[in-house]
């Protein structure tokens, strides 16, 4: 089974701070995507990625960056976080076989910025 | 605006009744995916539909694509309480490179009380 990993659960920062979260793929997908679910709004793609050193702004890049070092890893970046930016993170991975299987979401971090 | 909207947002039902949730959107889909999301957990991909006017079914779950693939539905016979979750539809959008970017609708938060 594929497997994406995001590194916490839980996550309270204070306002200004730089904060990274972390996701891991362990099948060798290209494509990478960091979404934030808010109640109402569904899921809102903020950044993704189809390479290494690669991305793309989604539709909320705002207050956002990203990084893809190396093919496994995507990391999302809240340069000076901000109380508007408390949310649920979502991080998925995608293969070629989209219509089989669709993306394989990590289990999300709930970050609060207070 | 809500690209693909969903409707409705909340659904509280009691166990054997039938249900139906609703996508539509005024832009044309390539494909569209239905998702399941239980609490703690990130969405899984229930099914995929291609083609206009295509029907699956997934033992209670029908899922069908409209004929001009702007719109979908997802319906339950016989729900249970194991159907309660947050179901999510989203579609990747005819035309250009979209690197499997997927638009998703806001949400339907189903409970079935037994």
């Amino acid at each position: 089974d594929v497997k994406v990993t995001q590194s916490s659960r839980y996550l309270v920062k204070r306002t200004g701070e730089k904060v990274f979260l972390e996701c891991v793929q362990d099948m060798d997908h290209e494509n990478m995507f960091w979404y934030r679910q808010d109640p109402g709004l569904g899921l809102r793609l903020i950044y993704f990625s189809y390479d290494v050193k690669m991305k793309e702004k989604g539709d909320i890049p705002e207050g956002y960056s990203v990084s893809r070092e190396k093919k496994e890893r995507f990391s999302l970046i809240l340069e000076s976080a901000s109380t508007n930016q408390t949310s649920m993170y979502l991080c998925a991975s995608l293969n070629r076989e989209f219509e089989v299987d669709g993306y394989t979401f990590g289990s999300g971090t709930r970050l609060t910025v207070v | 605006t809500q690209l693909l909207e969903q409707s409705p947002q909340f659904l509280s039902i009691q166990e054997g009744e039938n249900l139906t949730v609703y996508c539509n959107s005024s832009s044309v889909f390539s494909s569209l995916q239905w998702y399941r999301q239980e609490p703690g957990e990130g969405p899984v991909l229930l099914v995929t539909v291609v083609t206009g006017g295509e029907v699956k079914k997934l033992k209670r779950l029908t899922f069908q694509f409209g004929d001009a693939r702007k719109d979908s539905s997802l319906h339950i016979t016989a729900a249970q309480p194991g159907d309660t979750g947050l179901y999510l539809c989203a579609g990747l959008l005819a035309g250009g490179t979209s690197y499997g970017k997927l638009t998703f609708g806001q949400g339907t938060i189903l409970t079935v009380h037994p």
